[in-house]
């Protein structure tokens, strides 16, 4: 079946440095890509999204391309705050509404 | 717009208990999920809906689960009887279908604690 792999964290980082978080998956057909984003006590935002192959989403500084060929979504900021520390998701669309979720990684920014 | 809204934002029982957990989806929106996530497991879909009606249910865990929705803007996710390995928090989400499928709209989510 449909899956996701994220890169295991938790990541520290300091503020200003860069960031990327590796994300790969696994699907038959061609799915929508997204990254969401989790802050401490509440539910999960989409952070950006990608709908086919070789396009960029980006959002908040965060950027992230879609590559068939190595069949992969790394989150990727130039420099990163501490209001950035969260848990990110990697995701993808199966079939016309299912969401498969990777496990998350934890970004910590210290200042 | 409000977004979703989920009630109890925390909910602590006793084993055996019966647990009800509450959703409003965003207004206009046609479809409905629950999902759970626990350290172990990760996030995980449990269930959803298309204009009130279940369409996918195959990752309730058990008999144990049971998930309703009366009408477009309620759902109720019940546990009976929770056991401690439902410690979890569950949300809802919400989205509008075509072509706004794929993107969901997470409410705060409720944790519960099963004692």
């Amino acid at each position: 079946g449909n899956s996701v792999t994220q890169m295991e964290g938790p990541v520290t980082l300091s503020e200003e440095a860069f960031l990327t978080i590796n994300c790969t998956y696994t699907a038959t057909g061609y799915p929508s890509l997204f990254w969401y984003v989790q802050y401490p006590g509440e539910g999960l935002q989409l952070l950006l999204k990608a709908t086919k192959a070789d396009d960029k989403g980006s959002n908040k500084g965060f950027e992230a391309t879609y590559r068939k060929e190595t069949t992969s979504f790394h989150l990727e900021k130039g420099s990163v705050q501490v209001s950035d520390s969260a848990v990110y998701f990697c995701a993808l669309s199966e079939g016309a509404q299912k969401l498969v979720f990777g496990q998350g990684t934890r970004l910590t920014i210290n200042p | 717009d409000a977004g979703v809204i989920q009630s109890p934002r925390h909910e602590v029982t006793e084993m055996g208990q019966e647990v009800t957990l509450r959703c409003k989806p965003i207004s206009g929106h046609d479809y409905l999920f629950w999902y759970r996530q626990t350290m172990m497991r990760g996030l995980e879909l449990l269930i959803y809906f298309n204009n009130n009606v279940p369409i996918d249910d195959s990752g309730m865990p058990e008999d144990r689960f049971s998930a309703k929705m009366p009408n477009a803007s309620f759902s109720t996710l019940k546990i009976q009887p929770s056991e401690p390995r439902d410690s979890a928090v569950y949300f809802c989400a919400s989205n509008r279908g075509f072509p706004y499928a794929d993107t969901q709209y997470f409410g705060p989510g409720t944790r519960l604690t099963v004692l």
